[in-house]
């Protein structure tokens, strides 16, 4: 089945830098791309859904690139600013499956 | 819109105890799921519903585990005979036909 590998585990950049979160995918057929983060005690919130058609998505301070030939999505952090320290998971669904397969997260901590 | 409703937040039970997770729906939303996280583990899927009906188990594992969803506003997932390894934050999550996914708080489960 799909397998998601998601690099960093960990991750420590200072304030106004950028962070560079990256996971690969084995599935041919996975169609369906989500970034999701997770602060402290909370719940996983949806940053950025990036479809089949779409190869670039712009968010408020970051930007998702999937590239489907070499099976990969990053997320970018353009200027990292405190509120981005939390867990962020890369999620991976096939079409008309439903399920998502997650990556392992990456915890992102930004230093002062 | 309150979003995904999950409760209890949090539940302890004894070793052989039953636990019982309950999980309303965001209004409208025609799919649910259900995830377990760990720090081992990460998150995996476990189970998934469409208009109430059960479309992918593969998750669950094969003893003590179920779940349903006998009305469109809420799924349950139920777990006989807890043991140690059972502690985990439940996770439920929702989503319009093929949509992104919506989380809930999560329910914490501890088993002593």
């Amino acid at each position: 089945g799909e397998q998601v590998e998601q690099r960093p585990p960990h991750l420590s950049v200072r304030e106004g830098d950028s962070a560079v979160i990256t996971c690969t995918y084995t599935d041919p057929n996975s169609y369906y791309f989500f970034w999701y983060k997770q602060e402290p005690g909370a719940s996983l919130q949806l940053l950025m859904k990036v479809f089949s058609s779409t190869e670039i998505n712009e968010g408020q301070g970051f930007t998702v690139l999937l590239n489907k030939k070499d099976k990969r999505l990053s997320l970018n952090l353009t200027a990292a600013h405190p509120g981005d320290s939390a867990a962020y998971f890369c999620a991976v669904s096939a079409y008309n499956q439903g399920k998502l397969i997650f990556g392992q997260g990456t915890k992102l901590s930004i230093k002062p | 819109n309150a979003g995904v409703i999950q409760t209890p937040r949090h539940k302890v039970t004894g070793k052989g105890q039953e636990a019982t997770l309950w999980c309303e729906p965001i209004s409208g939303h025609s799919a649910v799921f259900w995830y377990r996280q760990t720090i081992v583990q990460g998150l995996e899927f476990l189970t998934y519903f469409r208009n109430q009906a059960p479309i992918d188990d593969s998750g669950m594992p094969k003893e003590r585990f179920s779940a349903q969803m006998p009305n469109q506003s809420h799924s349950t997932l139920k777990i006989q005979s807890t043991q140690p390894q059972d502690s985990a934050v439940y996770l439920c999550a929702s989503s319009l036909p093929g949509r992104e996914q919506y989380f809930g708080p999560g329910t914490r489960l501890t088993v002593l």
